[in-house]
Protein backbone atom coordinates (compact mmCIF):
# COMPACT_ATOMS: atom_id res chain seq x y z
CA UNK A 1 0.00 0.00 0.00
CA UNK A 2 1.30 3.57 -0.69
CA UNK A 3 -0.65 5.25 2.23
CA UNK A 4 1.58 7.64 4.29
CA UNK A 5 2.42 7.01 7.24
CA UNK A 6 2.36 10.46 9.33
CA UNK A 7 4.29 11.35 12.72
CA UNK A 8 3.94 11.95 15.40
CA UNK A 9 0.60 10.96 15.26
CA UNK A 10 -0.30 13.56 17.77
CA UNK A 11 1.24 16.57 18.85
CA UNK A 12 0.60 19.53 21.26
CA UNK A 13 2.35 22.67 21.70
CA UNK A 14 1.93 25.94 23.35
CA UNK A 15 -0.02 28.90 21.35
CA UNK A 16 3.54 30.94 19.61
CA UNK A 17 5.93 27.07 19.16
CA UNK A 18 6.57 26.00 15.95
CA UNK A 19 5.37 22.81 14.37
CA UNK A 20 6.58 19.93 12.75
CA UNK A 21 5.18 17.20 10.75
CA UNK A 22 6.76 14.35 9.44
CA UNK A 23 5.49 11.66 6.55
CA UNK A 24 6.49 9.24 4.58
CA UNK A 25 5.89 7.40 1.64
CA UNK A 26 6.24 3.87 -0.72
CA UNK A 27 6.80 4.70 -4.32
CA UNK A 28 7.42 7.21 -6.75
CA UNK A 29 5.16 10.18 -6.75
CA UNK A 30 4.38 12.95 -9.00
CA UNK A 31 3.32 15.78 -6.29
CA UNK A 32 2.92 15.50 -2.32
CA UNK A 33 0.09 17.85 -1.14
CA UNK A 34 -0.76 18.44 2.40
CA UNK A 35 -4.34 18.98 3.75
CA UNK A 36 -6.13 20.32 7.10
CA UNK A 37 -9.41 18.75 8.39
CA UNK A 38 -11.30 20.82 11.51
CA UNK A 39 -13.28 18.15 13.83
CA UNK A 40 -15.95 16.97 11.89
CA UNK A 41 -15.17 19.28 8.70
CA UNK A 42 -13.90 18.44 4.97
CA UNK A 43 -10.37 19.14 4.13
CA UNK A 44 -8.67 21.94 3.13
CA UNK A 45 -5.82 21.96 0.95
CA UNK A 46 -2.69 23.98 2.47
CA UNK A 47 0.27 23.46 -0.16
CA UNK A 48 1.15 21.05 -2.76
CA UNK A 49 5.14 20.57 -3.73
CA UNK A 50 6.45 18.44 -7.17
CA UNK A 51 8.82 15.83 -6.92
CA UNK A 52 11.03 18.48 -8.35
CA UNK A 53 10.83 20.80 -5.83
CA UNK A 54 12.74 20.41 -2.47
CA UNK A 55 11.09 23.63 -0.31
CA UNK A 56 8.02 25.17 -0.47
CA UNK A 57 6.85 28.14 1.25
CA UNK A 58 3.12 29.60 2.01
CA UNK A 59 2.20 32.23 4.85
CA UNK A 60 3.60 30.63 8.21
CA UNK A 61 3.45 27.23 6.41
CA UNK A 62 6.97 25.50 5.16
CA UNK A 63 7.10 22.75 3.19
CA UNK A 64 10.28 20.05 2.50
CA UNK A 65 10.43 17.18 0.16
CA UNK A 66 13.18 14.48 0.48
CA UNK A 67 12.22 11.94 -2.67
CA UNK A 68 15.72 10.16 -1.59
CA UNK A 69 14.49 9.21 1.53
CA UNK A 70 10.56 9.60 0.08
CA UNK A 71 9.37 11.83 3.01
CA UNK A 72 8.09 15.51 3.59
CA UNK A 73 8.03 17.66 6.33
CA UNK A 74 5.05 20.01 7.70
CA UNK A 75 6.63 23.12 9.81
CA UNK A 76 3.99 25.97 11.02
CA UNK A 77 5.68 28.59 12.55
CA UNK A 78 3.63 30.62 15.33
CA UNK A 79 1.35 28.60 16.20
CA UNK A 80 -2.27 29.87 16.50
CA UNK A 81 -5.22 27.79 18.38
CA UNK A 82 -7.21 28.57 15.12
CA UNK A 83 -4.09 25.84 13.97
CA UNK A 84 -5.64 22.94 16.03
CA UNK A 85 -6.96 20.78 13.33
CA UNK A 86 -5.67 17.28 11.99
CA UNK A 87 -2.48 17.31 8.99
CA UNK A 88 -2.70 14.80 6.33
CA UNK A 89 -0.18 14.57 3.76
CA UNK A 90 -1.58 13.07 0.51
CA UNK A 91 0.32 11.55 -2.27
CA UNK A 92 -0.18 11.14 -6.31
CA UNK A 93 1.64 8.14 -7.06
CA UNK A 94 4.26 8.48 -10.72
CA UNK A 95 1.86 5.87 -12.83
CA UNK A 96 -0.78 8.24 -13.40
CA UNK A 97 -3.55 6.56 -11.60
CA UNK A 98 -5.86 9.77 -11.06
CA UNK A 99 -5.85 9.39 -7.33
CA UNK A 100 -4.59 10.71 -4.46
CA UNK A 101 -3.12 8.78 -1.21
CA UNK A 102 -3.99 10.19 2.00
CA UNK A 103 -1.61 9.33 4.88
CA UNK A 104 -2.44 8.75 8.51
CA UNK A 105 -2.66 12.39 9.19
CA UNK A 106 -1.30 14.37 12.89
CA UNK A 107 -3.66 15.62 15.30
CA UNK A 108 -2.38 19.01 16.30
CA UNK A 109 -3.41 20.73 19.46
CA UNK A 110 -2.13 24.29 19.97
CA UNK A 111 -2.76 25.53 23.58
CA UNK A 112 -3.54 28.78 24.23
CA UNK B 1 -18.88 31.13 -1.68
CA UNK B 2 -19.71 27.22 -1.71
CA UNK B 3 -17.52 25.51 -4.05
CA UNK B 4 -18.30 21.68 -3.45
CA UNK B 5 -21.60 21.12 -1.74
CA UNK B 6 -22.83 18.10 -0.02
CA UNK B 7 -26.53 17.27 1.32
CA UNK B 8 -27.96 16.70 3.75
CA UNK B 9 -24.99 17.39 6.16
CA UNK B 10 -26.39 14.77 8.47
CA UNK B 11 -27.78 11.26 7.62
CA UNK B 12 -29.78 8.68 9.58
CA UNK B 13 -30.70 5.80 8.61
CA UNK B 14 -32.01 2.28 9.16
CA UNK B 15 -29.71 -0.84 8.80
CA UNK B 16 -30.48 -2.29 5.36
CA UNK B 17 -32.40 0.98 4.25
CA UNK B 18 -31.33 2.18 0.80
CA UNK B 19 -29.82 5.95 0.89
CA UNK B 20 -28.20 8.23 -1.51
CA UNK B 21 -26.14 11.36 -0.61
CA UNK B 22 -25.61 14.24 -2.78
CA UNK B 23 -22.37 16.56 -4.04
CA UNK B 24 -22.31 19.43 -6.37
CA UNK B 25 -20.24 21.75 -7.75
CA UNK B 26 -19.61 25.19 -9.10
CA UNK B 27 -15.87 24.78 -10.19
CA UNK B 28 -16.66 23.02 -13.23
CA UNK B 29 -14.22 20.68 -12.71
CA UNK B 30 -12.98 17.37 -14.72
CA UNK B 31 -13.11 14.73 -11.73
CA UNK B 32 -15.44 13.81 -8.79
CA UNK B 33 -14.45 11.73 -5.92
CA UNK B 34 -16.15 9.76 -3.10
CA UNK B 35 -13.86 9.30 -0.20
CA UNK B 36 -15.32 7.41 2.67
CA UNK B 37 -13.67 8.43 6.31
CA UNK B 38 -14.45 6.85 9.84
CA UNK B 39 -13.37 8.22 12.96
CA UNK B 40 -9.61 9.30 13.21
CA UNK B 41 -8.85 7.08 10.09
CA UNK B 42 -7.55 8.73 7.06
CA UNK B 43 -9.88 9.65 4.00
CA UNK B 44 -9.73 5.46 2.19
CA UNK B 45 -11.06 6.84 -1.53
CA UNK B 46 -14.04 4.84 -2.62
CA UNK B 47 -14.48 5.46 -6.36
CA UNK B 48 -14.06 8.63 -8.47
CA UNK B 49 -15.43 9.75 -12.13
CA UNK B 50 -12.96 11.96 -14.69
CA UNK B 51 -15.55 13.22 -16.77
CA UNK B 52 -18.47 10.49 -17.50
CA UNK B 53 -15.40 7.62 -16.81
CA UNK B 54 -16.19 5.86 -13.64
CA UNK B 55 -13.25 4.37 -11.60
CA UNK B 56 -13.82 1.99 -9.07
CA UNK B 57 -11.37 1.23 -6.51
CA UNK B 58 -10.66 -3.03 -5.90
CA UNK B 59 -11.90 -2.93 -2.46
CA UNK B 60 -14.52 -0.51 -2.71
CA UNK B 61 -17.93 -2.98 -1.92
CA UNK B 62 -20.41 -3.67 -4.42
CA UNK B 63 -23.12 -2.17 -1.73
CA UNK B 64 -21.52 1.73 -2.93
CA UNK B 65 -22.68 2.86 -6.47
CA UNK B 66 -22.20 5.76 -7.44
CA UNK B 67 -23.84 7.88 -10.44
CA UNK B 68 -22.67 11.32 -12.27
CA UNK B 69 -25.49 12.20 -14.17
CA UNK B 70 -23.52 15.94 -15.56
CA UNK B 71 -20.52 17.97 -14.60
CA UNK B 72 -22.37 19.51 -11.23
CA UNK B 73 -23.54 16.16 -9.37
CA UNK B 74 -22.50 13.21 -8.44
CA UNK B 75 -24.27 10.74 -6.05
CA UNK B 76 -23.01 8.30 -3.78
CA UNK B 77 -25.46 5.09 -3.73
CA UNK B 78 -25.50 2.47 -0.50
CA UNK B 79 -27.65 -0.03 -1.36
CA UNK B 80 -27.81 -1.94 2.02
CA UNK B 81 -26.28 0.08 4.76
CA UNK B 82 -24.71 -1.68 7.53
CA UNK B 83 -23.56 -0.85 10.74
CA UNK B 84 -19.87 -0.94 9.41
CA UNK B 85 -21.30 2.01 6.88
CA UNK B 86 -21.60 4.83 9.58
CA UNK B 87 -19.10 7.12 8.78
CA UNK B 88 -18.48 10.60 7.19
CA UNK B 89 -18.42 10.48 3.82
CA UNK B 90 -16.23 13.50 1.66
CA UNK B 91 -16.76 14.43 -1.91
CA UNK B 92 -14.22 16.43 -3.47
CA UNK B 93 -13.07 17.58 -6.90
CA UNK B 94 -10.07 18.49 -8.89
CA UNK B 95 -9.74 20.11 -12.20
CA UNK B 96 -7.88 17.45 -13.46
CA UNK B 97 -6.42 13.91 -11.98
CA UNK B 98 -3.52 14.42 -9.26
CA UNK B 99 -4.31 18.34 -8.86
CA UNK B 100 -5.49 20.01 -5.52
CA UNK B 101 -8.67 18.49 -4.53
CA UNK B 102 -11.77 20.90 -3.26
CA UNK B 103 -13.28 19.05 -0.34
CA UNK B 104 -17.19 19.84 0.38
CA UNK B 105 -18.24 19.46 4.24
CA UNK B 106 -18.82 15.81 4.75
CA UNK B 107 -22.20 13.94 5.14
CA UNK B 108 -22.24 12.24 8.70
CA UNK B 109 -24.13 8.86 8.25
CA UNK B 110 -25.38 7.06 10.76
CA UNK B 111 -26.97 3.85 10.09
CA UNK B 112 -29.26 2.92 13.59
Amino acid sequence: SQQGEEDPQALSIQEGENATMNCSYKTSINNLQWYRQNSGRGLVHLILIRSNEREKHSGRLRVTLDTSKKSSSLLITASRAADTASYFCATEEDFGNEKLTFGTGTRLTIIP
Amino acid sequence: DAMVIQNPRYQVTQFGKPVTLSCSQTLNHNVMYWYQQKSSQAPKLLFHYYDKDFNNEADTPDNFQSRRPNTSFCFLDIRSPGLGDAAMYLCATSREAGETQYFGPGTRLLVL
